[in-house]
């Protein structure tokens, strides 16, 4: 009965290679997230959908593509990994047109870039 | 711009003491404020919010914050703290509509001794 599921759990690869992160949310809600956690803990956003479409786009590297191809679903693929890019990606969702529903996140992805 | 300060990286407290974790935002509206808690590798779970209304807000696990507009703070507080309450706490406000753009503190971790 998870609510904000990710996959994988930890990810470790070399430097250059193309790696993907998988998010399924099983809450009925219409917006999901991709935030980065880096390693003193700063969370900070990167992506949002709202129903399949872009809405927040931060200053992220456009090595980083995210696709939803359902609202129920967003996953996040890193071209050409850098060392940079080790991190921790925490996935959410919200019911963005109710104003009170807070972030649900998932329990993180740990990137390791060798 | 939005900013959320946590002015203590570190704190300890002893089992069954009063714990207060201290967080001042920076923002230009009425702003809506959140309180997380991280597990060691888990994602981030709700203690609750403030969007308007009653400025003292509970929360889950007994936790409480209260909403101070001329110090911009939103301060989280719980009157006996137990050995599982050891996290990382982070404090957030939400721009946009809501809390659709979260702007996260650096977090305080908890430490609970015995």
């Amino acid at each position: 009965d998870t609510a904000v599921s990710q996959t994988p759990k930890y990810l470790v690869t070399q430097m250059g290679n193309d790696k993907s992160i998988k998010c399924e949310q099983n809450l009925g809600h219409d917006t999901m997230y991709w935030y980065k956690q880096d390693s003193k803990k700063f969370l900070k956003i990167m992506f949002s959908y709202n129903n399949k479409e872009l809405i927040i786009n931060e200053t992220v590297p456009n090595r980083f593509s995210p696709k939803s191809p359902d609202k129920a679903h967003l996953n996040l693929h890193i071209n050409s990994l850098e060392l940079g890019d080790s991190a921790v990606y925490f996935c959410a969702s919200s019911q963005l047109a109710r104003r009170n529903s807070p972030l649900h996140f998932g329990n993180g992805t740990r990137l390791t870039v060798t | 711009a939005q900013s959320v300060t946590q002015p203590d990286i570190h704190i300890t407290v002893s089992e069954g003491a009063s714990l207060e974790l201290r967080c001042n935002y920076s923002y230009g509206a009425t702003p809506y404020l959140f309180w997380y808690v991280q597990s060691p590798g888990q994602g981030l779970q709700l203690l609750l919010k403030y969007f308007s209304g009653d400025t003292l807000v509970q929360g889950i696990k007994d936790f409480e914050a209260e909403f101070k507009r001329s110090q911009s703070s939103f301060n989280l507080r719980k009157p006996s703290v137990h050995w599982s309450d050891a996290a990382e706490y982070f404090c957030a406000v939400g721009a946009g509509s809501g809390a659709n753009n979260l702007f996260f503190g650096t977090g305080t971790r908890l430490t609970v001794i015995p």
